[in-house]
């Protein structure tokens, strides 16, 4: 069954450093999300890509944070300089152009301390 | 400014009864409804959607039902089994997908 994939799924860093995440989606699938979900919140959306463009990373905190998919397939996520606050589960999803329904990965759970 | 909201953070059904989540929106901008299951340390899981033209949908033992006027969606899952156990969320979908807070179910044998 295809699935998102998701590395690494724990991350521990000390604050002021930086942190990445990586995110395959399933295959075919144009469009990419982030979401960072802190707990007893829903996910929030961070960041949404169509193929390898940015169509919305109005959450986004771009002073520390920024995303890329390259070859408009898989993504990164950075965080630099981490800080305590960003402590949270990220998790990326993907869905075909069009389709409402996001599948997601099994997400990665960060702690800065 | 929440927009989607579920107002009870948590549930409590007996296994083989019906379990009723409910979620309550406010942009009238939505035009599709998605309910999300998530297990501990995973990521969500797609349960079942509906279209703003629908006012219900069915899917096994899930149901989702739609109340436009009110601005209201519910969950039906009868009947209930224990491996329902686990955090619903509702979403809804205008330009982006934003989700309510989460209402964890548990279901009891």
């Amino acid at each position: 069954e295809a699935e998102v994939a998701q590395s690494p799924r724990y991350k521990i860093t000390e604050k002021s450093q930086a942190v990445a995440f990586w995110c395959d989606p399933i295959s075919g699938h144009a469009t990419l999300y982030w979401y960072r979900q802190i707990l007893g919140q829903g996910p929030e959306l961070l960041v949404q890509f169509q193929d390898e463009s940015v169509v919305d990373d109005s959450q986004l905190p771009k002073d520390r944070f920024s995303a890329e998919r390259l070859k408009g397939v898989d993504s990164t996520l950075k965080i630099q300089p981490a800080e305590l606050g960003d402590s949270a589960m990220y998790l990326c999803a993907s869905s075909s152009t069009g389709v409402y329904e996001a599948f997601f990965g099994q997400g990665t759970r960060l702690t800065v301390v | 400014d929440q927009q989607v909201k579920q107002n009870s953070p948590s549930l409590s059904v007996q296994e083989g009864r019906i379990s009723i989540l409910n979620c309550d929106y406010t942009n009238s901008m939505f035009d599709y409804f998605l309910w999300y299951k998530k297990y501990p340390a995973e990521g969500p899981t797609f349960l079942i959607s509906i279209s703003s033209i629908k006012d219900k949908n069915e899917d096994g033992r899930f149901t989702v039902f739609l109340n436009k006027s009110a601005k209201h969606l519910s969950l039906h899952i009868v009947p209930s089994q224990p491996g329902d156990s686990a955090v619903y969320f509702c979403a809804a979908s205008a330009e982006k997908l934003v989700f309510g807070k989460g209402t964890k179910l548990t279901v009891n044998p």
